[in-house]
């Protein structure tokens, strides 16, 4: 199972909503990715959870919070963003094997539209 | 900051005609992967190369890593329609978000396969 889901795969929400995009990924995998994907660009960073830990936030508006409550989910939080934060929103997940790394596996995506 | 440069980023091509992509960069990659995207759908990954002078074959698709893991190519031999997307390079820099060594991507190259 090479599987990452990701939920809503649509999502339309106005500048005060409060709403947050799900994860899951059941391949043991330790490190789990948020990006984000404008049209015609390549995937860009958001954050990155080591062992359930934020280890890395790309500097990152704070109305995006990213959480992750167990090894197998991840969050992201979304209040009070604005249109140009309409995007694909890419969730990601590998292993972690020291100084070995390994092949990140991409969920669907979330496409995310702020009205 | 690590560079990833993508080439070409445009491709159109008759079914049939071979095509090579380019992923180059000035720093050392602990490991590189290729991967397809859908409009709309995340990126799926083709392979990962992780030894300097590997080659990866794929069916019609052939993967190669530099000697020194600064490059690498796909190549597509006799191109279907269905080979239609595009198709993105990410390098995994050790030292760049720790041990796991989080991805960065090129630009992406469109190809289009005509029939």
């Amino acid at each position: 199972d090479t599987e990452v889901t990701q939920t809503p795969k649509h999502l339309v929400m106005g500048m005060t909503n409060k709403k947050s995009l799900k994860c899951e990924q059941h391949m043991g995998h330790r490190a789990m990715y948020w990006y984000k994907q404008k049209a015609k660009k390549p995937p860009e960073l958001m954050f990155v959870y080591s062992y359930e830990k934020l280890s890395i936030n790309e500097s990152v508006p704070s109305r995006f919070s990213p959480e992750c409550p167990n090894s197998s989910l991840l969050n992201l939080h979304l209040h009070a963003l604005q249109p140009e934060d309409s995007a694909l929103y890419l969730c990601a997940s590998s292993q972690i094997t020291g100084q070995k790394n390994t092949e990140a596996f991409f969920g669907q995506g979330t496409r995310l539209t702020v009205v | 900051t690590q560079l990833l440069e993508q080439s070409p980023q445009f491709l159109s091509i008759q079914e049939g005609e071979n095509l090579t992509v380019y992923c180059n960069s000035s720093s050392v990659f602990s490991s590189l992967q290729w991967y397809r995207q859908e409009p709309g759908e995340g990126p799926v990954l083709l392979v990962t190369v992780v030894t300097g002078g590997e080659v990866k074959k794929l069916k019609r698709l052939t993967f190669q890593f530099g000697d020194a893991r600064k490059d690498s190519s796909l190549h597509i031999t006799a191109a279907q329609p269905g080979d239609t997307g595009l198709y993105l390079c990410a390098g995994a820099f050790l030292g760049y978000g720790g041990s796991q060594g989080n991805l960065i991507f090129g630009k992406g190259t469109k190809l289009s396969v005509k029939p």
